[in-house]
């Protein structure tokens, strides 16, 4: 079967930094995704990987190893704006995602 | 205003009744998707479109059915609502259906309560 595993809840304190992992079973890859999904709000993109290493973007950052089916979200100086779920997502053989249960992240003052 | 809209925002729904929820999208993406988003869960597809007239059945198809006339709407209907039917329902556009690297566009989801 095809599996997506991130950690279920993380607590953080604002101005530090945190990384998010993920690690995935599917049948097939097309690229990984990473959401952001704020309480009673719709996922918004954050950041998309189909090659090994790491992608940068502001505060942002997410790195990929299809060898070892592993993946992360690397978010830098928290802000309390960030406290949200973070969703892993991976593009099987058949282009479909497969979602992970995500991660919410606590962002203590 | 560009994007993908939900309708109704919430509904509270008799078991047994069907429903229709809508979706619309103005961004002339080709590909559609909804999904459901239980607690502890990961969101499921229930169906797709990749192309205006055409769907596909995803992860948890049964008990619901979409058609896709246009390239803009993709309505996702419940025949005879069940309680196991209670969920948020979000609804989901691309590009394209394959390498798309942007992702996907979702509405704002619409919470559905089956008594």
């Amino acid at each position: 079967g095809q599996n997506i595993d991130q950690p279920t809840e993380m607590t953080a304190t604002e101005g530090a930094i945190v990384q998010i992992n993920c690690t995935y079973q599917t049948s097939g890859f097309n690229g990984l995704f990473w959401y952001q999904q704020h309480a009673g709000e719709a996922p918004t993109f954050l950041s998309y990987n189909v090659l090994d290493g790491l992608e940068e973007k502001g505060r942002f950052s997410s790195f990929l190893s299809r060898s070892k089916g592993y993946s992360y979200l690397l978010l830098k100086e928290l802000q309390m704006k960030d406290s949200a779920s973070y969703l892993c997502a991976v593009r099987d053989s058949n282009y479909q995602l497969i979602w992970g249960a995500g991660t919410k992240l606590i962002i203590k003052p | 205003i560009a994007g993908i809209t939900q309708a109704p925002t919430s509904q509270i729904l008799a078991a047994g009744r069907r429903m229709t929820l809508r979706c619309t999208q103005d961004m002339r993406h080709n590909a559609m998707y909804w999904y459901r988003q239980d607690l502890g869960l990961g969101l499921r597809l229930i169906h797709y479109s990749n192309t205006a007239g055409t769907t596909g059945k995803g992860e948890v198809p049964d008990g619901y059915s979409v058609s896709r006339a246009n390239t803009d709407d993709f309505p996702l209907t419940l025949a005879s609502a069940v309680p196991s039917q209670t969920s948020v329902y979000f609804c989901a556009s691309s590009e394209a259906g394959d390498a798309a690297p942007y992702g996907y566009t979702f509405g704002s989801g619409t919470r559905l309560t089956v008594v």
